[in-house]
């Protein structure tokens, strides 16, 4: 939202494909993060980062991939290891460290064909 | 695992009534934020209380915290069709071992409110 662009919106991958999924911010927001939504859900967090080259695994980690080598850009891929990644996949940013508000992109989907 | 766990999971109202909505967290946390979802949009932050504050308001929303019961509501006035979307909750707490925060988000609760 506002200044976060999430891309593609909707993508299809084929089974033993990786895939990326871009996110760009021009919040100048030290920390990013990625979340899986499936649907009926809530968030689950994938991978979140604070600074520049650092990231952190979250709750599910497994078959995902990211990197952060420019402040603005936190790229995800999900990985042929990934089961089941067909869902809603969210990232979102947000200046310093606790209690700051997150801001969201508006998603991409993806499917498996 | 889930940190937060909203109940109801659903909640259907006619305009104008009031809906309430629970959350409910296992461990401390530095702060709860509410966030309403459109369907198959991003989230939209609504408003965040932090854990030394018990009530906190924005315009039509009120949001409670009670960290002995580890359980926030979130209460929409005079709801309006507008209204209808999916709500969470999120905690926020220091991530184990660092000083970064970290997230984490409840189930949702879907609201649905009739013209």
């Amino acid at each position: 939202d506002g200044g976060i662009t999430q891309s593609p919106k909707y993508l299809f991958r084929k089974e033993g494909q990786n895939v990326t999924l871009s996110c760009e911010q021009n919040l100048n927001h030290d920390a990013m993060y990625w979340y899986r939504q499936d649907p009926g859900q809530g968030l689950r967090l994938i991978y979140y980062s604070q600074i520049v080259n650092d990231f952190q695994k979250g709750d599910i980690a497994e078959g995902y991939s990211v990197s952060r080598e420019k402040k603005e850009s936190f790229p995800l891929t999900v990985t042929s290891a990934q089961k089941n990644p067909t869902a809603f996949y969210l990232c979102a940013t947000r200046q310093g460290y606790l209690g700051n508000t997150i801001y969201f992109g508006e998603g991409s989907w993806l499917t498996v064909v | 695992s889930q940190q937060g766990e909203e109940d109801p999971q659903a909640l259907s109202i006619q305009e104008g009534e009031n809906a309430t909505m629970n959350c409910s967290y296992k461990t401390s946390i530095n702060n709860l934020q509410w966030y309403r979802q459109n369907s198959g949009r991003g989230l939209v932050h609504l408003i965040l209380i932090r854990s030394n504050e018990r009530e906190k308001h924005s315009g039509r929303l009120r949001v409670t915290l009670d960290t002995s019961k580890k359980s926030s509501s979130l209460l929409i006035t005079a709801s309006r069709a507008a209204d209808t979307a999916s709500y969470f909750c999120a905690t926020d707490a220091w991530a184990g071992g660092t000083s970064y925060g970290k997230l984490t988000f409840g189930q949702g609760t879907i609201l649905t409110v009739h013209p």
